[in-house]
């Protein structure tokens, strides 16, 4: 297992176009997360995933904007009707609730670049 | 909110040593870590303190004392490779599902 991975690494899109990102987390790992990061700023925290449950939101996430993890595995991170505040990079990580070493250490993948024009 | 407060910017010279400062809200305390981050590239796991001391992992140390709600991230022989930014993060109150809450980074530059 090479670690977690996300697709696509750089998307551009015009304002008002729905957007989706796949990441695949390390494989026995349970928790997935989501997190927002602008330039300057440290990763915000955006949804979390305990096997394919959804246990919490962060207020920082409206309406338009959708995750899922329907089997435990991968997950996706949708962004509807994109606005020009929603240029980020999309962090995905995951972790293996329980483990000792590190106590929860987060492992993350590479990102997603969103471009909203 | 967790309250994680961390200097923007910092710079150094190469071979020297630096020290980067972490202050957090101490209520519900449940252990601090410290990523480092390249530019455009994911964070990755440097240290992990939940009981008062220094914890060194070769050139790298992390402190942490918990009656303050103060950490801090020490390296020593500086390379240029090490300008990078270098977050604190902590889990929120009580350790609520394992997420971390991190700090804005310190925005480490090495010189020659």
């Amino acid at each position: 297992d090479t670690g977690v991975s996300q697709d696509p690494r750089h998307k551009i899109t015009k304002r008002g176009q729905n957007v989706t990102f796949r990441c695949d987390p390390i494989s026995e790992h349970n928790r997935l997360y989501w997190y927002r990061q602008t330039l300057g700023q440290g990763p915000e925290f955006l949804t979390y995933f305990q096997n394919e449950a959804q246990l919490e939101k962060s207020r920082l996430l409206s309406d338009r904007f959708s995750a899922e993890r329907p089997k435990g595995s991968f997950s996706t991170l949708e962004i509807q009707r994109t606005e020009q505040g929603d240029s980020a990079m999309y962090l995905c990580a995951s972790s293996l609730q329980g483990r000792a070493v590190g106590s929860g250490e987060l492992f993350f993948g590479e990102g997603s670049r969103l471009t909203v024009l | 909110g967790q309250n994680i407060d961390q200097p923007t910017e910092m710079t150094a010279t190469e071979g020297a040593i630096v020290q980067i400062n972490c202050t957090y809200q101490t209520s519900g305390f449940n252990g601090l870590f410290w990523y480092q981050q390249h530019a455009g590239e994911a964070p990755t796991f440097l240290s992990y303190n939940v009981l008062d001391g220094l914890e060194e992992k070769g050139r790298f140390s992390s402190f942490l004392s918990r009656s303050k709600g103060y950490s801090y991230l020490l390296l020593k022989e500086l390379q240029m490779k090490d300008s990078a930014s270098y977050l604190c993060a902590s889990p929120p109150p009580y350790n609520q599902g394992g997420k971390l809450i991190f700090g804005q980074g310190t925005e480490l530059s090495v010189k020659p």
